[in-house]
């Protein structure tokens, strides 16, 4: 069974173009969260929503957006993509504590070209 | 804000050598701390932590100990394996209520020659 899930695992569009990544988890955790990996594979915090609702939201430009439709699922909409936006993006959930293991996806490789 | 240096890669060694990849952190408060590991082309999975001060975590033959007065969590490992070659990150837990979130430092790759 896989505990968390992405889809697509690799997309490539043009620059200017929407696109989305959705997540899911089936590990009952309350807590989910998007993360981005640069060409170096430096992670950084995009976002965190517990229970569906916004918690951190780490200096994101606002043309991504979150959206939390249940607390399974954590889907991220990317509008009008640059170049920059290439790199991986991986989704994970938790327990909404600070000693919790953090579970990740597999992670969906974003190209712009 | 909440930092985590570690060593720059890359490391490269010969099948049974020791490793030893250092973790220094900055955190106000007392974070947890992680190993993770990435596979080529896979996500990260959780190698080992510790939540507090003197707590030694250890996994698959890898050990890394709390030290809050070096403000360290240095990953070691007796003899590796070909199967070892990996990016291994360090990071730290840090936040309140539900406001927690990884702080990782910069990945250290591991290859390891048979």
């Amino acid at each position: 069974d896989t505990a968390v899930s992405q889809t697509p695992k690799y997309l490539v569009t043009q620059m200017g173009n929407d696109k989305s990544i959705k997540c899911e988890q089936n590990l009952g955790h309350d807590t989910m969260y998007w993360y981005k990996q640069d060409s170096k594979k430096f992670l950084k915090i995009m976002f965190s929503y517990n229970n569906k609702e916004l918690i951190i939201n780490e200096t994101v430009p606002n043309r991504f957006s979150p959206k939390s439709p249940d607390k399974a699922h954590l889907n991220l909409h990317i509008n009008s993509l640059e170049l920059g936006d290439s790199a991986v993006y991986f989704c994970a959930s938790s327990h909404p504590d600070g000693t919790d293991t953090q579970y990740f996806g597999p992670g969906t490789r974003l190209t712009v070209l | 804000g909440d930092s985590v240096t570690q060593m720059e890669g890359p490391v490269t060694l010969s099948e049974e050598a020791f490793l030893t990849i250092n973790c220094t952190y900055t955190a106000t408060g007392y974070p947890s701390l992680f190993w993770y590991v990435q596979y080529p082309g896979e996500g990260l999975q959780l190698l080992l932590k510790a939540t507090k001060a003197d707590d030694k975590g250890s996994n698959k033959g890898f050990e890394a100990t709390y030290r809050k007065e070096t403000t360290s969590f240095h990953l070691e490992k007796g003899s590796v394996q070909v199967s070892d070659s990996a990016v291994y990150f360090c990071a730290l837990s840090a936040g309140g209520g539900s406001n927690y979130k990884l702080t990782f430092g910069k990945g250290t790759l591991l290859t390891v020659n048979p």
